[in-house]
């Protein structure tokens, strides 16, 4: 499978704790995008990296949210200290640097209790 | 704010009807695509418009983009139990597609 992958598929946490998610995208992408879908509502931009450079962010993605893809390959997304507001589908996508179509992955389902 | 809303936001129909669903916007998108997502899935990519005008078909889905590029149709002709779904459509911006901007989806329910 040459798809984006991304793990884990399901992550329940105790509010307070921290979690990681990683990406792992088509291998000749460049850019790499993170985004949270809530129930009921379409995904929702959070940040994506061109190579390794994060070029944007969202005003969403609070201090408590961190993004790295230190070798231009794979991502990870860190949310520190979880609120039950957390809780979503996070959603990892990759295209070419000047290509219209993203690729999504089948996304990580975080519960906070 | 670059905002898309679709609608309807449900619509339940029986196998061999057809449906139209429509995105709309009040700004300029330099791209358009339609993705199709299930139940704990990712949004999968079914279609890119990107002319003003702009009409493509897969099988019996046919998409429409808008004059203006502001806006977007999707025609299901003769809908199957296996069109249920979500359909969501996300406008694009800049070079490459950058950010995606997503409507909210509509929730398709075919019934046999």
């Amino acid at each position: 499978d040459t798809g984006v992958s991304q793990n884990p598929r399901h992550k329940i946490t105790k509010r307070g704790q921290n979690v990681t998610f990683r990406c792992d995208p088509i291998s000749e992408h460049n850019r790499l995008y993170w985004y949270r879908q809530t129930l009921g509502q379409g995904p929702e931009f959070l940040t994506y990296f061109q190579n390794e450079a994060q070029l944007e962010k969202s005003r969403l993605l609070s201090d408590r949210f961190s993004a790295e893809r230190p070798k231009g390959s794979f991502s990870t997304l860190e949310i520190q200290r979880t609120e039950q507001g957390d809780s979503a589908m996070y959603l990892c996508a990759s295209s070419l640097a000047r290509g219209l179509e993203q690729y999504f992955g089948p996304g990580t389902r975080l519960t906070v209790t | 704010t670059q905002l898309l809303e679709q609608s309807p936001q449900f619509l339940s129909i029986q196998e061999g009807e057809n449906l139209t669903v429509y995105c709309n916007s009040s700004s300029v998108f330099s791209s358009l695509q339609w993705y199709r997502q299930e139940p704990g899935e990712g949004p999968v990519l079914l279609v890119t418009v990107v002319t003003g005008g702009e009409v493509k078909k897969l099988k019996r889905l046919t998409f429409q983009f808008g004059d203006a590029r502001k806006d977007s149709s999707l025609h299901i002709t003769a809908a199957q139990p296996g069109d249920t779904g979500l359909y969501l459509c996300a406008g694009g911006s800049g070079q490459g597609a950058q950010k995606l901007v997503f409507g909210q989806g509509t929730r398709l329910t075919i019934n046999p």
